[in-house]
C-alpha cells in the first residue's frame, strides 16, 4: 500500500536559515507526490508536485523538492526561510487504482523565529 | 471561477444534533472529495464523488455520516446525532477527470470547523 512517512512534526528554523521538511514514500509502483502548505484555519494550498517529468521539482513561494527512489525521499527545502513560511507543511501521495486519492503524511508544523 | 467554497465556515453544535456541511467545487472538476482532519493530524480521507456516484467511502465514514452531490454540483456531508469526537476540520476538495487528477492534484477549500459541545 502507498503511504508517506513526515519525519518531525515539528522544526524550527531561524529566519534565513535553510528549510528541510523531510518525507519519505513506500510505493510499489512509481509514485504521484505533492507538498501541502496549511496555515492557520484555512485549507491545504498545493506547494508543488512530482509526477515523474523532472526529479527537481520547483513550486510557489521558492520552495523545490527532489525526487529521490534510491531514498524512497521527496525532501522539500527552501535556501532562505522567511516569517511567513511559518505553518503546517503536508506530504502525500496518490493511490493508484483508488480513484487517485491523496493519503497524507501526518504533517510537520514548521517555525520560523527571529 | 473563485475556486472551492465550503461553507459555513465555523460550526458549533451541541451533542446529538445533525449538521450540514455544503462544498461548491471548482465547476469544471467532476471528481469531488470529503476529508476530515482533527487537531495536528494529516487530513484522512472520507468519502469521492465522481460527478454524482459516490464511488468510495472510508471505514472512517459511519452510518451517522452521509453525503450527497446531487446533479454532479456540489455536495453535501450531514452528520447525524453528532458526537464530541466529530469535532474536527471537515476539508472539501475537487479534481479534473482523468489523468488530470494525478497530474493537477488537488484544490481544497478553506474547510468547515465542526465543534461539538
Amino acid at each position: 500500500a502507498q503511504s508517506v512517512t513526515q519525519l518531525g512534526s515539528h522544526v524550527s528554523v531561524s529566519e534565513g536559515a535553510l528549510v528541510l521538511l523531510r518525507c519519505n514514500y513506500s510505493s510499489s509502483v512509481p509514485p504521484y507526490l505533492f507538498w501541502y502548505v496549511q496555515y492557520p484555519n484555512q485549507g491545504l494550498q498545493l506547494l508543488l508536485k512530482y509526477t515523474s517529468a523532472a526529479t527537481l521539482v520547483k513550486g510557489i513561494n521558492g520552495f523545490e523538492a527532489e525526487f529521490k527512489k534510491s531514498e524512497t525521499s521527496f525532501h522539500l527545502t527552501k535556501p532562505s526561510a522567511h516569517m511567513s513560511d511559518a505553518a503546517e507543511y503536508f506530504c502525500a501521495v496518490i493511490i493508484s487504482g483508488g480513484y487517485n486519492k491523496l493519503i497524507f503524511g501526518a504533517g510537520t508544523r514548521l517555525a520560523v523565529h527571529p | 471561477d473563485t475556486g472551492v467554497s465550503q461553507n459555513p465556515r465555523h460550526k458549533i453544535t451541541k451533542r446529538g444534533q445533525n449538521v450540514t456541511f455544503r462544498c461548491d467545487p471548482i465547476s469544471e472538476h467532476n471528481r469531488l472529495y470529503w476529508y476530515r482532519q482533527t487537531l495536528g493530524q494529516g487530513p484522512e480521507f472520507l468519502t469521492y464523488f465522481q460527478n454524482e456516484a459516490q464511488l468510495e467511502k472510508s471505514r472512517l465514514l459511519s452510518d451517522r455520516f452521509s453525503a450527497e452531490r446531487p446533479k454532479g454540483s456540489f455536495s453535501t456531508l450531514e452528520i447525524q446525532r453528532t458526537e464530541q469526537g466529530d469535532s474536527a476540520m471537515y476539508l472539501c476538495a475537487s479534481s479534473p477527470k482523468g489523468q488530470g487528477a494525478a497530474d493537477y492534484g488537488y484544490t481544497f477549500g478553506s474547510g468547515t470547523r465542526l465543534t461539538v459541545v
